[in-house]
């Protein structure tokens, strides 16, 4: 079936730096997409979401971006934190699908001090 | 609830035996899903309730896992002769149009 993949598992930036974190989805028909973070011992938390007829979405601290042509997603946090270190994982939904979300493996970010 | 609750938070079983994992969701959510999360990779989708439609029970691994839904309330996740290879945290999520909320998961560990 259709995948979503990450390009780095692991990431380490230094505090108060921006962090930048991609994903690459396959399935053309995917028409909303969704990162979430999750911390240790604990579920995916929602942190931004954006439909496929836009191409940047704002959120607090963080900005998702989203390239059709070439089927690539980014989250970009600014001025990272230490309670920025998480697993982010970016997922995907097709419009054929019923709400069904596909997650990639995910990414470690570390903050460092 | 404030939050989607799972139950219990963890899980230690012999192989071969019979488990039973519980998933309250948020009152008013429609929709009701199960995940897998192995150790340091994603989440793999399992099942999915939507009301009172018939589930997706595309994701299910094996015959040894089954799930059951009342209505819009809770859920059960039996996995029936567990084996090693079960181990994992196991995720709930509902949600009403978009924007899933998740659990924080029950950790299976089968010894």
């Amino acid at each position: 079936g259709e995948s979503v993949g990450l390009h780095l598992p692991t990431l380490s930036v230094q505090e108060g730096d921006n962090s930048i974190i991609n994903c690459a989805y396959s399935n053309s028909a995917s028409d909303y997409f969704i990162w979430y973070k999750q911390e240790s011992g604990k579920g995916p938390q929602f942190i931004i979401d954006i439909r496929s007829n836009m191409d940047k979405r704002q959120g607090q601290r963080v900005t998702v971006l989203l390239n059709k042509t070439v089927k690539h997603l980014s989250l970009q946090i600014a001025a990272t934190q230490p309670g920025d270190s998480a697993v982010y994982f970016c997922a995907e939904k097709s419009s054929g699908s019923a709400r069904q979300l596909t997650f990639g493996s995910g990414t470690q970010l570390t903050v460092l001090p | 609830g404030a939050g989607v609750s799972q139950s219990p938070s963890n899980k230690v079983t012999e192989k071969g035996k019979d488990v039973e994992l519980r998933c309250d969701p948020i009152s008013g959510h429609t929709a009701l899903y199960w995940y897998r999360q192995r150790l340091g990779q994603g989440l793999e989708f399992l099942i999915y309730f939507q009301g009172n439609s018939a589930p997706d029970k595309s994701g299910l691994p094996s015959d040894r896992f089954s799930a059951e839904r009342t209505g819009e309330s809770v859920s059960t996740l039996t996995i029936q002769r567990t084996q090693q290879e079960d181990s994992a945290v196991y995720l709930c999520a509902s949600s009403l149009i978009y924007g899933y909320t998740f659990g924080s998961g029950t950790r299976l560990t089968v010894v």
